[in-house]
């Protein structure tokens, strides 16, 4: 069974500041694919990053950050000096590995960014 | 840059109507589906369509649901006889063939309010 754990439902953090989301995940596959996706409040779902399971190296894009470690199952977000553009719901999601075939995404519960001026 | 489109944008029904959700997934893309995400809450699936059949789908995709690819281009989701907990935003989604790594592009949704 898949699962996804996003253990912090909201926070608040004043524009500037850096923040860091944290995701939680279970599976019995050896290979899988994490995804991070931002939810704007006109509620859209927008594709942030993609991390494979084989790869551990962490990812920067501009003040967006993804610290994947698989010893502790966790795939954390950070946004570093943070702006009011970020607010949004931000997700973690993870699907099961194999090359080809259909497959779902199994969301976590979301966590609620506000970035407040 | 290609997107996944949806109509409505909002749809209002009474319980027990029929309702047809539309989705026009990106164009060289293989695989299909829809999520529905009730408010506050997460994003879960429903279904998945790789040609021209379902590949899989969860416990809440019932005897009520139904999807088509009727024409090629446009991806269908019906509820047979709405239920107010039927209430919830819908996505749809697509990504190309290949490795799962792809990820799953997401059209902006259609809210479905049951009244």
């Amino acid at each position: 069974a898949q699962k996804v754990t996003q253990a912090q439902t909201e926070i608040s953090v004043v524009e500037k500041e850096d923040v860091t989301l944290d995701c939680v995940y279970e599976t019995r596959d050896t290979t899988y694919y994490l995804f991070w996706y931002k939810q704007p409040p006109s509620g859209e779902l927008v594709f942030l990053i993609r991390r494979n399971s084989f790869d551990e190296q962490n990812e920067i894009s501009g003040r967006y950050s993804w610290n994947f470690q698989k010893s502790t199952s966790s795939f954390n977000f950070t946004i570093t000096a943070s702006q009011v553009v970020d607010s949004a719901v931000y997700f973690c999601a993870l699907t099961p590995g194999g090359q080809t075939g259909a497959n779902n995404l199994f969301f976590g519960t979301g966590t609620r960014l506000t970035v407040i001026p | 840059e290609p997107e996944v489109t949806q109509t409505p944008s909002h749809q209002v029904t009474q319980m027990g109507q029929e309702v047809i959700l539309r989705c026009v997934p990106i164009s060289n893309h293989l695989y299909f589906y829809w999520y529905r995400q009730i408010l506050g809450q997460k994003v879960e699936f429903l279904v998945s369509f790789y040609n021209n059949e379902i590949s899989e789908k969860s416990e809440i995709f019932d005897d009520q649901f139904s999807v088509e690819r009727p024409d090629g281009s446009n991806f269908t989701l019906k509820i047979r006889s709405t239920k107010l907990e039927d209430s919830a935003m819908y996505f749809c989604a697509s990504r190309p063939g290949g490795s799962r790594a792809y990820e799953q592009y997401f059209g902006p949704g259609t809210r479905l309010t049951v009244t």
